[in-house]
Protein backbone atom coordinates (compact mmCIF):
# COMPACT_ATOMS: atom_id res chain seq x y z
CA UNK A 1 0.00 0.00 0.00
CA UNK A 2 1.43 3.90 -0.80
CA UNK A 3 2.57 5.25 2.15
CA UNK A 4 3.84 8.73 2.81
CA UNK A 5 7.16 8.76 4.03
CA UNK A 6 9.50 11.47 6.07
CA UNK A 7 13.22 11.98 6.84
CA UNK A 8 14.65 12.17 9.18
CA UNK A 9 12.73 10.64 12.25
CA UNK A 10 14.54 12.90 14.60
CA UNK A 11 16.75 16.38 13.49
CA UNK A 12 18.72 18.20 16.62
CA UNK A 13 19.72 21.41 15.46
CA UNK A 14 21.17 24.33 17.35
CA UNK A 15 19.30 27.57 17.41
CA UNK A 16 19.86 29.45 13.98
CA UNK A 17 20.59 27.01 12.60
CA UNK A 18 18.64 26.01 9.15
CA UNK A 19 17.14 22.69 9.10
CA UNK A 20 15.11 20.84 5.74
CA UNK A 21 12.42 18.56 6.49
CA UNK A 22 12.18 15.81 3.66
CA UNK A 23 8.69 13.61 2.70
CA UNK A 24 8.35 11.74 0.05
CA UNK A 25 4.14 12.09 -0.74
CA UNK A 26 1.97 9.52 -2.48
CA UNK A 27 2.93 9.14 -6.41
CA UNK A 28 -0.11 10.27 -7.44
CA UNK A 29 -1.23 12.85 -5.36
CA UNK A 30 -1.64 16.32 -6.03
CA UNK A 31 -1.69 18.26 -2.67
CA UNK A 32 0.88 18.59 -0.28
CA UNK A 33 0.77 19.78 3.25
CA UNK A 34 2.74 20.53 5.92
CA UNK A 35 1.34 20.60 9.84
CA UNK A 36 2.87 20.92 13.23
CA UNK A 37 2.94 19.27 16.52
CA UNK A 38 3.86 20.74 19.09
CA UNK A 39 4.12 18.48 22.61
CA UNK A 40 0.57 17.39 23.84
CA UNK A 41 -0.98 19.94 21.66
CA UNK A 42 -3.13 20.17 18.80
CA UNK A 43 -2.12 19.71 15.25
CA UNK A 44 -1.67 23.16 13.06
CA UNK A 45 -1.65 23.73 9.67
CA UNK A 46 1.41 25.10 8.17
CA UNK A 47 1.07 25.69 4.59
CA UNK A 48 -0.88 23.94 1.61
CA UNK A 49 0.98 23.86 -1.80
CA UNK A 50 -0.65 22.51 -5.09
CA UNK A 51 0.45 23.17 -8.41
CA UNK A 52 3.87 24.00 -7.53
CA UNK A 53 3.24 27.03 -5.55
CA UNK A 54 1.76 27.36 -2.25
CA UNK A 55 -1.96 27.57 -2.04
CA UNK A 56 -2.61 28.66 1.62
CA UNK A 57 0.03 29.17 4.39
CA UNK A 58 -0.83 30.23 8.21
CA UNK A 59 0.18 32.38 10.30
CA UNK A 60 2.94 30.15 12.01
CA UNK A 61 4.24 30.00 8.22
CA UNK A 62 6.41 33.24 8.19
CA UNK A 63 9.45 33.97 6.39
CA UNK A 64 11.92 31.66 8.22
CA UNK A 65 9.72 28.74 6.39
CA UNK A 66 9.53 27.85 2.88
CA UNK A 67 8.42 24.87 0.81
CA UNK A 68 9.85 23.07 -2.84
CA UNK A 69 8.86 20.38 -4.48
CA UNK A 70 12.10 20.00 -6.53
CA UNK A 71 12.35 17.18 -8.30
CA UNK A 72 8.57 16.02 -8.43
CA UNK A 73 8.68 13.32 -6.06
CA UNK A 74 10.16 14.87 -2.76
CA UNK A 75 8.47 17.82 -0.81
CA UNK A 76 10.34 19.93 1.22
CA UNK A 77 10.22 22.14 4.47
CA UNK A 78 12.81 24.20 5.35
CA UNK A 79 13.19 26.40 8.13
CA UNK A 80 16.29 29.46 7.71
CA UNK A 81 16.99 30.36 11.25
CA UNK A 82 15.65 27.87 13.82
CA UNK A 83 13.83 29.12 17.27
CA UNK A 84 13.54 27.18 20.68
CA UNK A 85 9.75 27.48 19.60
CA UNK A 86 10.29 25.47 16.09
CA UNK A 87 10.47 22.15 18.61
CA UNK A 88 7.72 20.17 17.65
CA UNK A 89 6.71 17.24 15.29
CA UNK A 90 6.18 18.37 11.79
CA UNK A 91 3.85 15.97 9.49
CA UNK A 92 3.65 16.01 5.79
CA UNK A 93 0.69 14.99 4.25
CA UNK A 94 -0.85 13.96 0.96
CA UNK A 95 -4.19 13.81 -0.95
CA UNK A 96 -5.43 13.69 -4.40
CA UNK A 97 -8.11 16.17 -4.18
CA UNK A 98 -8.65 19.12 -1.87
CA UNK A 99 -11.41 18.07 0.55
CA UNK A 100 -13.34 15.34 0.78
CA UNK A 101 -10.48 12.63 0.23
CA UNK A 102 -8.38 11.21 3.07
CA UNK A 103 -5.36 13.13 3.66
CA UNK A 104 -2.43 10.41 4.17
CA UNK A 105 0.12 11.51 6.28
CA UNK A 106 3.78 10.72 7.39
CA UNK A 107 5.34 9.53 10.33
CA UNK A 108 6.64 13.10 11.17
CA UNK A 109 9.35 14.43 11.92
CA UNK A 110 10.71 15.51 15.28
CA UNK A 111 12.74 18.51 15.45
CA UNK A 112 14.53 19.48 18.62
CA UNK A 113 15.85 22.92 18.75
CA UNK A 114 18.32 23.09 21.48
CA UNK B 1 -12.94 31.69 10.58
CA UNK B 2 -13.59 27.55 11.39
CA UNK B 3 -12.38 27.03 14.70
CA UNK B 4 -12.74 22.84 15.87
CA UNK B 5 -13.21 22.53 20.12
CA UNK B 6 -12.58 19.13 21.69
CA UNK B 7 -13.81 20.04 25.40
CA UNK B 8 -12.60 16.63 26.67
CA UNK B 9 -8.82 16.15 27.06
CA UNK B 10 -8.83 13.18 28.44
CA UNK B 11 -10.93 10.09 28.65
CA UNK B 12 -11.19 6.61 29.68
CA UNK B 13 -13.16 3.26 28.86
CA UNK B 14 -13.16 -0.15 30.23
CA UNK B 15 -12.16 -2.89 27.27
CA UNK B 16 -15.44 -3.91 25.60
CA UNK B 17 -17.51 -1.33 27.09
CA UNK B 18 -18.45 2.25 25.05
CA UNK B 19 -17.47 5.40 24.53
CA UNK B 20 -18.27 8.87 23.45
CA UNK B 21 -15.90 11.18 22.57
CA UNK B 22 -17.47 14.96 21.80
CA UNK B 23 -16.46 17.29 19.09
CA UNK B 24 -18.05 20.89 18.24
CA UNK B 25 -17.31 23.36 15.23
CA UNK B 26 -17.85 26.69 14.28
CA UNK B 27 -18.56 28.01 10.78
CA UNK B 28 -20.85 30.14 8.20
CA UNK B 29 -20.17 27.38 5.57
CA UNK B 30 -23.17 24.90 4.15
CA UNK B 31 -20.32 22.31 2.73
CA UNK B 32 -17.74 20.97 4.39
CA UNK B 33 -16.73 17.53 5.57
CA UNK B 34 -15.71 16.66 9.06
CA UNK B 35 -12.96 13.62 10.41
CA UNK B 36 -11.83 12.03 13.58
CA UNK B 37 -8.21 11.00 13.82
CA UNK B 38 -6.46 8.28 15.49
CA UNK B 39 -2.60 9.42 16.82
CA UNK B 40 -1.62 6.15 18.92
CA UNK B 41 1.44 6.49 20.44
CA UNK B 42 3.60 5.77 17.60
CA UNK B 43 2.32 9.43 17.02
CA UNK B 44 1.25 8.28 13.03
CA UNK B 45 -1.86 9.94 12.46
CA UNK B 46 -4.32 7.97 11.38
CA UNK B 47 -8.30 8.45 9.55
CA UNK B 48 -10.91 6.62 11.72
CA UNK B 49 -13.74 7.96 9.82
CA UNK B 50 -15.11 10.84 7.53
CA UNK B 51 -18.73 12.16 7.45
CA UNK B 52 -19.90 14.56 4.63
CA UNK B 53 -21.88 17.72 6.11
CA UNK B 54 -25.03 17.57 2.80
CA UNK B 55 -25.37 13.80 4.02
CA UNK B 56 -27.97 13.27 7.02
CA UNK B 57 -27.19 10.07 7.48
CA UNK B 58 -24.23 9.26 10.02
CA UNK B 59 -21.01 7.80 9.09
CA UNK B 60 -20.51 4.23 10.43
CA UNK B 61 -17.14 2.47 10.12
CA UNK B 62 -17.02 -0.84 11.83
CA UNK B 63 -17.21 0.09 15.57
CA UNK B 64 -16.53 3.39 15.04
CA UNK B 65 -19.70 5.86 14.55
CA UNK B 66 -20.10 9.17 14.79
CA UNK B 67 -23.48 11.56 15.61
CA UNK B 68 -23.25 14.62 13.43
CA UNK B 69 -26.29 17.04 14.61
CA UNK B 70 -25.24 19.79 12.01
CA UNK B 71 -27.67 22.59 13.42
CA UNK B 72 -26.12 21.99 16.75
CA UNK B 73 -22.79 21.55 14.68
CA UNK B 74 -21.63 18.23 16.72
CA UNK B 75 -19.97 15.52 15.41
CA UNK B 76 -19.68 12.82 18.03
CA UNK B 77 -17.53 10.17 17.96
CA UNK B 78 -18.74 6.61 19.82
CA UNK B 79 -16.30 3.64 19.85
CA UNK B 80 -18.19 0.36 20.60
CA UNK B 81 -16.54 -3.00 22.08
CA UNK B 82 -13.48 -0.85 23.06
CA UNK B 83 -10.06 -2.76 22.47
CA UNK B 84 -6.78 -1.98 24.14
CA UNK B 85 -5.65 -0.85 20.79
CA UNK B 86 -7.99 1.72 20.42
CA UNK B 87 -5.65 3.54 23.28
CA UNK B 88 -4.41 6.59 21.50
CA UNK B 89 -5.32 10.58 20.84
CA UNK B 90 -8.35 11.46 18.80
CA UNK B 91 -8.64 14.50 17.11
CA UNK B 92 -11.84 16.10 15.41
CA UNK B 93 -11.12 17.78 12.31
CA UNK B 94 -12.82 19.92 9.41
CA UNK B 95 -12.25 20.71 5.81
CA UNK B 96 -14.56 23.57 3.93
CA UNK B 97 -15.78 22.76 0.90
CA UNK B 98 -15.72 26.12 -0.09
CA UNK B 99 -14.66 27.49 -4.01
CA UNK B 100 -11.25 28.56 -2.33
CA UNK B 101 -11.10 25.41 -0.50
CA UNK B 102 -6.59 24.58 -0.46
CA UNK B 103 -7.74 21.23 1.80
CA UNK B 104 -6.23 22.52 4.84
CA UNK B 105 -7.75 20.26 7.76
CA UNK B 106 -8.65 22.76 11.00
CA UNK B 107 -8.36 20.52 14.05
CA UNK B 108 -9.11 20.18 17.37
CA UNK B 109 -6.96 20.34 20.45
CA UNK B 110 -7.70 16.40 20.94
CA UNK B 111 -8.83 13.87 23.49
CA UNK B 112 -6.70 11.20 25.21
CA UNK B 113 -8.50 7.87 25.05
CA UNK B 114 -7.03 5.37 27.90
CA UNK B 115 -8.76 1.85 26.93
CA UNK B 116 -8.17 -0.05 30.50
CA UNK B 117 -8.69 -3.93 30.21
Amino acid sequence: EPEVTQTPSHQVTQMGQEVILRCVPISNHLYFYWYRQILGQKVEFLVSFYNNEISEKSEIFDDQFSVERPDGSNFTLKIRSTKLEDSAMYFCASTLAASYNEQFFGPGTRLTVL
Amino acid sequence: AQTVTQSQPEMSVQEAETVTLSCTYDTSENNYYLFWYKQPPSRQMILVIRQEAYKQQNATENRFSVNFQKAAKSFSLKISDSQLGDTAMYFCAFISHGSSNTGKLIFGQGTTLQVKP
